[in-house]
Order: structure tokens, then C-alpha cells, then sequence
């Protein structure tokens, strides 16, 4: 069965530059949502969508933004990043968005700036 | 508020042996969901279970179980006869049904080694 794929896997930057994560869910999962996994840490919840409007929003700084688009992708867009931002960054689908829909996660990006 | 607690920080046991990972929630909703989710070394997040508020009916899928206690807000998760592959960090999470963003909260997880 066909997973949520994410882009790039790993992903290596300098301080202040910018990184863009993609994310492709499940085909025919309308809501999307993404995590930051720190070292060591449970995942954070940063921010979802769903039909392509933002649908709630958690712990996400204000230098990131995301959207998703008509094919249900998304792009996480990080800008000045930070030595802090060096985390795991999962992307999650489901199907709808009412609660207790099951969230099945990509293999995650593995963002490192330096 | 919502909140998961995994008391358990790490957990070591000799392969064969039977473990349990104990997982802790609070929330004021009366529907809600509970969720296991494994992080193998590799790092994704494999899905593993979920139990809503009023299925307190015990779950058992293959070396896995799950013994969900609304008396005691507790989802603990059994592993029997534990194999060296079920070596991961495990994650409880919860949803309420109410929260239409629908984001889960983990639990800081219980990393799991099983030693040959």
C-alpha cells in the first residue's frame, strides 16, 4: 500500500538560509499534518490541513509557513533558520479530519543547519 | 488539558521475555482516542493501534496487547515473548474527538531494548 512520502530525507543547511520539506499523502487522504521530532523528544505538533485551508495550528514559529496544495501535497517553508531547528520533520495524512482519525506518518526529514 | 504520561524512560529485557510499556492520559472529554505508534532506529513512526473512549475491550494482535482502563485512564501496551526487531522507542498519543485539527499528543515515549 502506498505511504506518505516526504522529500528530501535528509536535508542539510547554514544558519539564516531557507529549506522547503515536501510531503505527499496517502492517496485519497485529505488532511495533512506536521511534526518536529527534537533529539530525544516526542514529536511536536507544528501545524495541519485540511481540503487546503490550515485547520489548526500548534508550536510553529512564525519564520515557518506551509500550505497545501490542489493535489493535496504540502510544503513545510522554513526561513532563517536556526541551530535549533535541527530536528526530525514528520508529515502525517489522514483521511478527514474529524477526531480520532488515524494519522499515518512519512519516514520523516532530517533537517541539520549548521 | 490533554496529556500523555510515559513513566517509563527506557526499558531493558532479555529477548523472550514479556514487557509492558504503561501509558498514562488526562483529558476532560468524555470521546477521545488513544493511539500506540513505534519509532524503530531507523526513525519513522509505524502505526500500531488505536482504541476510542468506549471500546474498553482488550486487544491482542499477534506478541502484542493492549489493556485500556478508563478507571485508572490507563492504555498499556504488552509485549510477549519480546524479539530484538521489537527494540524502539514507543509512543502513546491522544486525541479528543472535539479537536477538529485533530493533532495528537504524545507521551515522551518509552524506549524499549531487547537484549539477545
Amino acid at each position: 500500500a502506498a505511504g506518505v512520502i516526504q522529500s528530501p530525507r535528509h536535508l542539510i543547511k547554514e544558519k539564516r538560509e531557507t529549506a522547503t520539506l515536501k510531503c505527499y499523502p496517502i492517496p485519497r487522504h485529505d488532511t495533512v499534518y506536521w511534526y518536529q521530532q527534537g533529539p530525544g523528544q516526542d514529536p511536536q505538533f507544528l501545524i495541519s490541513f485540511y481540503e487546503k485551508m490550515q485547520s489548526d495550528k500548534g508550536s510553529i514559529p512564525d519564520r515557518f509557513s506551509a500550505q497545501q496544495f490542489s493535489d493535496y501535497h504540502s510544503e513545510l517553508n522554513m526561513s532563517s533558520l536556526e541551530l535549533g531547528d535541527s530536528a526530525l520533520y514528520f508529515c502525517a495524512s489522514s483521511l478527514g479530519t474529524s477526531g480520532g482519525r488515524t494519522q499515518y506518518f512519512g519516514p520523516g526529514t532530517r533537517l541539520t543547519v549548521l | 488539558a490533554q496529556k500523555v504520561t510515559q513513566a517509563q524512560t527506557e526499558i531493558s529485557v532479555v529477548e523472550k521475555e514479556d514487557v509492558t510499556l504503561d501509558c498514562v492520559y488526562e483529558t476532560r472529554d468524555t470521546t477521545y482516542y488513544l493511539f500506540w505508534y513505534k519509532q524503530p532506529p531507523s526513525g519513522e513512526l509505524v502505526f500500531l493501534i488505536r482504541r476510542n473512549s468506549f471500546d474498553e475491550q482488550n486487544e491482542i494482535s499477534g506478541r502484542y496487547s493492549w489493556n485500556f482502563q478508563k478507571s485508572t485512564s490507563s492504555f498499556n501496551f504488552t509485549i510477549t515473548a519480546s524479539q530484538v526487531v521489537d527494540s524502539a522507542v514507543y509512543f502513546c498519543a491522544l486525541s479528543e474527538a472535539n479537536n477538529y485539527g485533530q493533532n495528537f499528543v504524545f507521551g515522551p515515549g518509552t524506549r524499549l531494548s531487547v537484549l539477545p
